[in-house]
């Protein structure tokens, strides 16, 4: 059984860091681009970044640009975000997914962060 | 960055209803790359139509979708309890990868 469980999230304050962390099984992680994707309250569903199989490309919307990092440990089975200088509008549920294509097949539980003073 | 408008924003039906959900794009989609997802509260999207038209594995067949090019269509043959949602639209064809709005199916 596919599983993608995220972790990491939490509340921070403007302008603060946090690294999110989804953990992949059932599946062999290196032979997938992962992606993340998140939904502020009350809101609808923004890609965020994705990373192909061996490292070699990401890409990020552009609200993100410059300050949220992708990467993955295929051996460790692990797909990371990075977050740094966080605002209040990153406030969301960020979620990993992953597809064959540019859609979205699985998805873990998501994790909240929280951005606030 | 290709917008995705989806109408209309909340749909009210009794069960045994047939919904159907509007997906249009601000531009042409190749190669009908088109996904719908379903969304309950508290929930990760659900993947149920890919390529327009192909249902995900396990999505029961009232589901359906059509369309091509800038208008496209989810179609719920008759609702169950369970179908009460939020259905999001998204275009995969063109960097970024965008999503609609979403339409909330309610319980008339």
């Amino acid at each position: 059984e596919v599983q993608l469980v995220e972790s990491g999230g939490g509340l921070v304050q403007p302008g603060g860091s946090l690294r999110l962390s989804c953990a992949a099984s059932g599946f062999t992680l290196s032979t997938y681009w992962m992606h993340w994707v998140r939904q502020a309250p009350g809101k609808g569903l923004v890609w965020v970044s994705h990373i192909n199989r061996d490292e070699s490309s990401a890409t990020y919307a552009d609200s993100v640009k410059g300050r949220f990092t992708i990467s993955r440990d295929n051996a460790k089975n692990t797909v990371y975000l990075q977050m740094n200088s966080l605002r209040v509008e990153d406030t969301a549920v960020y979620y990993c997914t992953r597809g064959p294509g540019g859609y979205y097949y699985d998805w873990g539980q998501g994790t909240q962060v929280t951005v606030s003073s | 960055e290709i917008v995705l408008t989806q109408s209309p924003g909340t749909l009210s039906l009794s069960p045994g209803d047939r919904a159907t959900l509007s997906c249009r794009a601000s531009q042409s989609l190749s190669s009908s790359s088109l996904a719908w997802y379903q969304q309950k509260p508290g929930q990760a999207p659900r993947l149920l139509i890919y390529g327009a038209s192909s249902r995900a594995t396990g999505i029961p067949d009232r589901f359906s979708g059509s369309g091509s090019g800038t208008d496209f269509t989810l179609t719920i043959s008759g609702l169950e309890p369970e179908d009460y949602a939020v259905y999001y639209c998204q275009q995969y064809g063109s960097s970024p990868v965008t999503f609609g709005g979403g339409t909330k199916v309610e319980i008339k």
